[in-house]
């Protein structure tokens, strides 16, 4: 069974510091890796999808890698700007069988001016 | 930007009544998601619907929940007999054929009281 781990669960920073946010897997068998934000009671809002064959993928001030051998991927935010306040979700998609993601608990950001 | 649009965004239920969320996917989009997030826990999947039918549930859509496409359009989950611990915010996903990006709803916050 496909577990997903983020670290940290949380993470204070001050504006303008570049940051880094991780994401385990302990399955390596999978279709894609995809990165949400989720503001406070508010739905997943889709940031990056990587697909298995690929490395990494960019939008803006955000670039995700994704090392599946070791399971891994990186969120790297740069120049973080307090409106980047949210908490950030990762979820896994399994290959073969079940396509359905499984998320990990979040990694809950702040960025104080 | 197409979205996927959940009614109502927040509902108050008393124990044991009926309730049914509904959400309207993207127009071109067959596969269809249902997920809910417990307050301060790890989004969980519920069940994945594709062709009029069930692809996928979890051990959580037990024979309480059921979901169906009434009209071509809209999605629904309903939820028989509520109970205290269904309060959850619940989200509608969706994906297209070619697409394997995954598109949220912004969720409907149940409460059972």
């Amino acid at each position: 069974k496909q577990e997903v781990t983020q670290i940290p669960a949380a993470l204070s920073v001050p504006e303008g510091e570049n940051l880094v946010l991780n994401c385990s897997f302990t399955d390596s068998a999978i279709y894609n890796l995809q990165w949400f934000r989720q503001d406070p009671g508010k739905g997943l809002t889709s940031l990056l999808l990587i697909q298995s064959s690929q490395r990494e993928q960019t939008s803006g001030r955000l670039n995700a890698s994704l090392d599946k051998s070791s399971g891994r991927s990186t969120l790297y935010i740069a120049a973080s700007q307090p409106g980047d306040s949210a908490t950030y979700l990762c979820a896994v998609r399994a290959s073969g069988g079940s396509y359905i993601p499984t998320f990990g608990r979040g990694t809950s950001l702040i960025v104080h001016p | 930007e197409p979205e996927v649009t959940q009614t109502p965004s927040h509902q108050v239920t008393q124990m044991g009544q009926e309730v049914i969320l509904r959400c309207v996917p993207i127009s071109n989009h067959l596969y269809f998601y249902w997920y809910r997030q417990i307050l301060g826990q790890k989004v969980e999947f519920l069940v994945s619907f594709y062709n009029n039918e069930i692809s996928e549930k979890s051990e959580i859509f037990d024979d309480q929940f059921s979901v169906e496409r009434p009209d071509g359009s809209n999605f629904t989950l309903k939820i028989r007999s509520t109970k205290l611990e269904d309060s959850a915010m619940y989200f509608c996903a969706c994906r297209g054929i070619r697409n394997t990006e995954a598109f949220f709803g912004q969720g409907t916050r149940l409460t059972v009281v």
